[in-house]
């Protein structure tokens, strides 16, 4: 079983649009939970970090379930910029390094 | 401040051949990472430094990749000899201690290997 697990998609939504991605962690004991940014051929960059008590930034809202071991990531009104694929990050317990999931691939058309 | 740099940006080799990779991390961060993203996955850690210490090497392909960071600064990855599964974007990226959050990435190099 994969540390962390996403829906690779790809999610099709128009302008406008709201959309919600999900994904599981296998590791109970990990600390810390990000959801990541990745345009085509560039590297990842931090969107946001995820708590239990939830957090938003703007049009994007961030959860952790860490009973359900579940973190999503929801975007509101979704723009055209919005359309790369977003990585869920998890950091097992005690250590900094960062595992990702596969990503999933979001398009949003005009 | 300066980002983490990376070269080359691009490399295409042949299999068996040996390739090195460089990076220069943001000063003062003394804890650099190379992770491997092979084309449709998230990237995958192969070797954390903390300074020129070996922190994490764990999934490392040892008889074939090595890597150092001579003084704790610079970082050299090599791949000897390269294989067809090695094609990917090597990221390094470098951090605070204990600041998982504090992550900047590199552009990565992409190696094609035919």
């Amino acid at each position: 079983r994969k540390e962390v697990e996403q829906d690779p998609g790809p999610f099709n939504v128009p302008e406008g649009a709201t959309v919600a991605f999900n994904c599981t962690y296998s590791n109970s004991a990990s600390q810390s939970f990000f959801w990541y940014r990745q345009d085509c051929r560039k590297e990842p960059k931090l969107l946001m970090s995820v708590y239990s008590s939830g957090n938003e930034d703007g049009r994007f809202t961030a959860q952790l379930n860490r009973a359900s071991q579940y973190i999503s990531l929801l975007i509101r009104d979704s723009k055209l910029s919005d359309s790369a694929t977003y990585l869920c990050v998890v950091t097992p317990g005690g250590f900094q390094k960062l595992v990702f999931g596969t990503g999933t691939r979001l398009l949003v058309s005009p | 401040e300066a980002g983490v740099a990376q070269s080359p940006r691009y490399k295409i080799i042949e299999k068996r051949q040996s390739v090195a990779f460089w990076c220069n991390p943001i000063s003062g961060h003394a804890t650099l990472y190379w992770y491997q993203q092979i084309l449709g996955q998230g990237p995958k850690l192969l070797i954390q430094f903390q300074n020129n210490g070996v922190v994490d090497d764990s999934q490392l392909p040892k008889d074939r990749f090595s890597a150092e960071r001579l003084k704790g600064v610079d970082s050299t990855l090599k791949i000897q000899p390269a294989k067809l599964e090695d094609s990917a974007v090597y990221l390094c990226a470098s951090s605070s201690p204990g600041r998982s959050y504090g992550y900047t990435f590199g552009s990565g190099t992409r190696l094609t290997v035919v």
